[in-house]
């Protein structure tokens, strides 16, 4: 148990739907990170806060927007979702104290199984 | 840009060594890690390096070579348990985050 926790574990949902994402980091942790799992494209980096704020983006939709709230859980939220969004969604979370581009090892939460049918 | 390459699958015998290879390319690197996935279950970290060489933890190492672009993972004494994807991630120079290789799959057969 990595101390991250994500609900629901499951999701099923019609395409065009809206959802959204929970995420609570471990104790401590100010940095929340969002990726998505697909069979063919492995695990690829959405988007990190920091406390609160975005902090990095990686290759997120413009369907998709997250936030930090300020007790430091993170919600995902997929919007007019097509067959392609069914994936594994992972947050992780770090103690976000190292400078930009040092190693701080993340730590997955257990994921949310996404189908849009 | 980044970008990485591993071996899709390889297949070892338990008791064995497996090396699991990646290659980057990377406009800036500061250091590489390994996870772990088990089918359905969410990744955890196995190993880093910021300097060329070998880390050895338990029955893990990961090695780094800087100049070459090159790491890998090896796993010694497999069991059954290892039977999973493994990825490799850089993490970039000036970046917080981490960009993954698209894992192997490892299976290990009595």
């Amino acid at each position: 148990d990595s101390g991250v926790t994500q609900t629901p574990k499951h999701l099923i949902t019609a395409t065009g739907q809206r959802v959204t994402l929970r995420c609570s980091p471990r104790s401590g942790d100010l940095s929340v990170y969002w990726y998505q799992q697909s069979l063919d494209q492995g695990l690829q980096f959405l988007i990190q806060y920091y406390n609160g704020e975005e902090r990095a983006k990686g290759n997120i939709l413009e369907r998709f927007s997250a936030q930090q709230f300020p007790d430091l859980h993170s919600e995902l939220n997929l919007s007019s979702l097509e067959l392609g969004d069914s994936a594994l969604y992972f947050c992780a979370s770090s103690p976000g104290v190292r400078p930009r581009g040092y190693q701080e090892t993340q730590y997955f939460g257990p994921g949310t199984r996404l189908l849009v049918l | 840009g980044q970008s990485l390459e591993q071996p899709s699958e390889v297949t070892a015998v338990e008791g064995a060594i497996v090396q699991i290879n990646c290659t980057y390319q990377t406009s800036g690197f500061y250091g590489l890690s390994w996870y772990q996935q088990h089918d359905g279950g969410a990744p955890t970290f196995l190993s880093y390096n910021a300097l060329d060489g070998l880390e050895e933890t338990g029955r893990f190492s990961s090695f780094l070579s800087r100049s070459d672009s090159y790491g890998y993972l090896l796993l010694q004494e497999l069991q059954m348990k290892d039977s999973a994807s493994y990825f490799c991630a850089v993490h970039g120079a000036g970046s917080y985050q981490l960009t993954f290789g698209k894992g192997t799959k490892l299976s290990v057969i009595p």
